[in-house]
């Protein structure tokens, strides 16, 4: 039931686009996405609830298409910063499935100078 | 305000031995977690509490038990530690009566090595 990464990794130069994808078996009901950097904590980037929403976060943004179960992250014009391991957390639909997350094994994405 | 702190962040044990990893929040959430992360395994859910007092099985319980008998503080046991158990541990709370559309806030992580 975990979700599945791809690709697992990526490697940019600066000012490069990226696109990771998160597909689930599962019908969903939220997708969470988040950015691990080396030895710290994963941070929160967004939550997509709705079949079809988008969001932005500054030049990160993400889509999500619930009737196929997958969601994408997008980054465009990469930065130095946005180097680390991406996770999706997704949040399946029906019974005991919700108020918990089951997250992808991690897209490593490293964006050199 | 320091959000979810993990403790301790190092801990090396042997096999057989008991230890109890403690993580404690200051923002009033009601849902925590605790999860596993080994490389290429992403992070896995141990257990969770959806309020004080509730704990509930996650993806990989065995040779793991809970406690939440206060709000703020979750704490995560290994009664006889396996080699097998040799991983970072998070712990993470958010706010709210489901995680839908809440966040996640994570601990920094406790590293622990089982001999």
């Amino acid at each position: 039931q975990q979700p599945v990464q791809s690709p697992q990794a990526v490697i940019l130069r600066e000012g490069e686009d990226a696109v990771i994808n998160c597909s689930s078996s599962k019908a969903l009901y939220s997708v969470h996405w988040y950015r691990q950097k080396h030895g710290e904590a994963p941070i929160f980037l967004m939550i997509l609830l709705k079949g079809g929403e988008q969001k932005g976060h500054d030049k990160i943004s993400a889509s999500f298409n619930e009737k196929k179960q997958q969601s994408s992250l997008y980054l465009t014009a990469s930065q130095l910063s946005y180097s680390g391991t991406y996770f999706c957390g997704t949040e399946m639909r029906g019974g005991t499935s919700y108020g918990k997350l089951t997250f992808g094994q991690g897209t490593i994405l490293t964006v050199h100078p | 305000n320091a959000g979810v702190t993990q403790t301790p962040k190092f801990r090396v044990l042997k096999t057989g031995q008991s230890m109890t990893l403690l993580c404690a929040q200051d923002m009033n959430h009601e849902y925590m977690y605790w999860y596993r992360q080994d490389p290429g395994m992403g992070l896995r859910l141990i257990h969770y509490s959806v309020g004080e007092g509730t704990t509930a099985k996650g993806e990989v319980p065995d040779g793991y038990n809970v406690s939440r008998l206060k709000k703020q503080n979750f704490l995560l046991g290994l009664e006889s530690a396996a080699p097998s158990q040799t991983s970072v541990y998070f712990c993470a709370s958010s706010w709210g009566v489901t995680v839908s559309n809440q966040p996640q806030h994570f601990g920094d992580g406790t590293r622990l090595s089982i001999l």
